[in-house]
């Protein structure tokens, strides 16, 4: 089983909607969680940390279940520019300062 | 701040021949990481060092690969000799240590190994 696991896509959505993905992850010791996007051909970068209370970024929010290991990502009032990668993101207490990236959700949105 | 700078963004190179990936990470960034990225195994850590030294190796996949941090502000990996494998986009990150912060990430060394 993989470390961390998200939905690879692609989902296709139109201009305005709202859209989620989720993540989980198999190690519980699991002490910090990020979304990073990534652009076609381009490096990550972060999007956002993800915090036990769930926190908000404008149109994302990000919410994390310790209990049951699962990270979301919501996104509303989907732009043409939200279209990337979105990779889950996991550091591990054990694992010193190593993060696990999931394989990434495509998001596509369209006009 | 320039960022995370990697040399060269992108290297061709024929099977059998050496190549060197270069990284200077964030001034005050006390640890650094090297990533390889393929669309089979998405991104995979190979190593990381803090303050220079190496803390785990155990993601370089065999001993063609070897990687060093000479200083704070430079560090390199090399795969001797490269096959066609090896081709995927290396990625270098660094980060400060603490806190619950991300890393910054390089914009990637693109590898062809033909």
């Amino acid at each position: 089983r993989k470390e961390v696991e998200q939905d690879p896509g692609p989902f296709n959505v139109p201009e305005g909607a709202t859209v989620a993905f989720n993540c989980t992850y198999s190690n519980s010791a699991s002490q910090s969680f990020f979304w990073y996007r990534q652009d076609c051909r381009k490096e990550p970068k972060l999007l956002m940390s993800v915090y036990s209370s769930g926190n908000e970024d404008g149109r994302f929010t990000a919410q994390l279940n310790r209990a049951s290991q699962y990270i979301s990502l919501l996104i509303r009032d989907s732009k043409l520019s939200d279209s990337a990668t979105y990779l889950c993101v996991v550091k591990q207490r054990e694992y010193g300062n190593k993060l696990v990236f999931g394989a990434g959700t495509i998001l596509r949105v369209k006009s | 701040d320039a960022g995370v700078i990697q040399s060269p963004r992108h290297e061709v190179t024929e099977m059998g021949q050496e190549v060197t990936l270069r990284c200077k990470p964030i001034s005050g960034h006390d640890y650094l990481f090297w990533y390889r990225q393929t669309m089979m195994r998405g991104l995979e850590l190979l190593i990381y060092f803090n303050n220079n030294v190496p803390i785990d190796d155990s993601g370089m996949p065999e001993d063609r690969f070897s990687a060093k941090m000479p200083n704070a502000s430079f560090s390199t990996l090399k795969i001797q000799p490269s096959e066609p494998r090896d081709s995927a986009v290396y990625f270098c990150a660094s980060r400060t240590g603490g806190g619950n912060y991300g890393y910054t990430f390089g914009s990637g060394t693109r590898l062809t190994v033909v």
